[in-house]
């Protein structure tokens, strides 16, 4: 079984552009997390997506991130302007939201974004 | 609020056993899970625990008491590779289920 697919593994930005990361979930998984990772800290869940539609954007600063599940398949998430803070783990992760392994998290391997 | 408290660092040496808590506020709690994560890596899922008591799984147990709101993590026969980061998360229900994470236990094992 393929596992979560994130792209860019590594972005370095300055502060005020903008970075969009991309994810592709487990075939079959419907539910798809964005969390945030500062170092030394834990995953903060930014948003949650069942299916295309969002459960959970409790946490997202929506004045400069934002994200689509367009067909309930893959996702990006987007920051513009980025700020210094934003320097982070981006971790996406995916999950089935019914029967046996529900909300038993994969997560891919991160994409980590240095703003300076 | 949904705070989960575990310690920040622990040590322990190659072969012991060690324990890392967890505590966590009980409204909405709908399981609790472990999860590894080596340093520059993913976090990968140890264990879950929905109902009070033990499970366990090869070197690793897990413990809930969902009254007391306690849960930790057991690992006995420490090697070298089990130097991680160990997080707790919690599964809070509120017409969909959410999965929050503690801000993670930093083990490491020396010889």
């Amino acid at each position: 079984e393929a596992g979560v697919a994130q792209s860019p593994r590594y972005k370095i930005i300055e502060k005020r552009q903008s970075v969009a990361f991309w994810c592709n979930p487990i075939s079959g998984h419907a539910t798809l997390y964005w969390y945030q990772q500062i170092l030394g800290q834990g995953p903060k869940l930014l948003i949650q997506f069942q299916n295309n539609g969002v459960v959970d954007d409790s946490q997202l600063p929506k004045d400069r991130f934002s994200a689509e599940r367009l067909k309930g398949v893959d996702s990006t998430l987007k920051i513009q302007p980025a700020k210094l803070e934003d320097s982070a783990v981006y971790l996406c992760a995916s999950s089935l939201s019914a029967g046996a392994g529900a909300n038993v998290l994969t997560f891919g391997a991160g994409s980590r974004l240095t703003v300076l | 609020g949904q705070n989960i408290d575990q310690p920040t660092e622990m040590t322990a040496t190659e072969g012991a056993i060690v324990q890392i808590n967890c505590t966590y506020q009980t409204s909405g709690f709908n399981g609790l899970f472990w999860y590894q994560q080596h340093a520059g890596e993913a976090p990968t899922f140890l264990s879950y625990n929905v109902l009070d008591g033990l499970e366990e799984k090869g070197r690793f147990s897990s413990f809930l008491s969902r009254s007391k709101g306690y849960s930790y993590l057991l690992l006995k026969e420490l090697q070298m590779k089990d130097s991680a980061s160990y997080l707790c998360a919690v599964l809070f229900s509120g017409g969909y289920n959410k999965l929050i994470f503690g801000a993670g236990t930093r083990l490491a094992v020396h010889p």
